[in-house]
């Protein structure tokens, strides 16, 4: 089974700075045949169902501001958030899809 | 508009069992992956269980052999079928959307709160 594994497990970012997340899986899930990195991003907001950020380890879900980026390859992925809003304040997970499904811990987002 | 409502949680005692519902409007049920996921009390997401638009089945191995899943295509609706549960079932049970086969979660419900307790 891949495992995935977030860092931090909490931040507190000011409003107006960058917010950086990282998750690093336990083996590669860049699929050489298509060179996609079989990498997510989502967004859980308190009390809510997560929601879809980013695909493909850096493709943008429609409708997704575009101040969240997402990066990396192989086993080191990275979600950026440029100019942190105080909307921006959730859990992310990262998921690999490679293998089965497997989900990060979570990295709790405060505003500081 | 893409909508999944889930229903049928509860309170239920160890070795019970439950059938959680989700039912899908604007788009089928039938021609997507569905899975569900959940997500225990304070933490992280686990995926449970996907069913393959041609009706493939598979489950996370804490929950094979007890769980199935399955669908009313007529109904427009997704089913998660739970026995002999047991107290680190207790979650909400999400279900989700595939974006295509093994693929990004790209549609959540809002989740139903399954509890096993004495």
């Amino acid at each position: 089974d891949i495992v995935m594994t977030q860092s931090p497990d909490s931040l507190a970012v000011s409003l107006g700075e960058r917010a950086t997340i990282t998750c690093k899986s336990s083996q590669s899930i860049l699929f050489s045949s298509n060179n996609k990195n079989y990498l997510a991003w989502y967004q859980q907001n308190p009390g809510q169902p997560p929601k879809l950020l980013i695909y493909w380890a850096s493709t943008r879900e429609s409708g997704v501001p575009d101040r969240f980026s997402g990066s990396g390859s192989g086993t080191d992925f990275t979600l950026t958030i440029s100019s942190l809003q105080a909307e921006d304040v959730a859990v992310y997970y990262c998921q690999q899809y490679y293998s089965g499904y497997s989900f990060g811990q979570g990295t709790k987002l405060e505003i500081k | 508009e893409v909508q999944l409502v889930e229903s049928g949680g509860g309170l239920v005692q160890p070795g019970g069992s439950l059938r959680l519902s989700c039912a899908a409007s604007g788009f089928t049920v039938g021609s997507n992956y569905m899975s569900w996921v959940r997500q225990a009390p304070g933490k992280g997401l686990e995926w449970v269980s996907i069913i393959y638009s041609g009706g493939n089945t598979y489950f996370a191995d804490s929950v094979k052999g007890r769980f199935t899943i399955s669908r009313d295509i007529s109904k427009n609706t997704l089913y998660l079928q739970m026995n002999s549960l047991r107290a680190e079932d207790t979650a909400v049970y999400y279900c989700a959307r595939n974006r295509g086969n093994w693929d990004p979660l790209d549609y959540w419900g809002r989740g139903t709160l399954v509890a096993v307790s004495s």
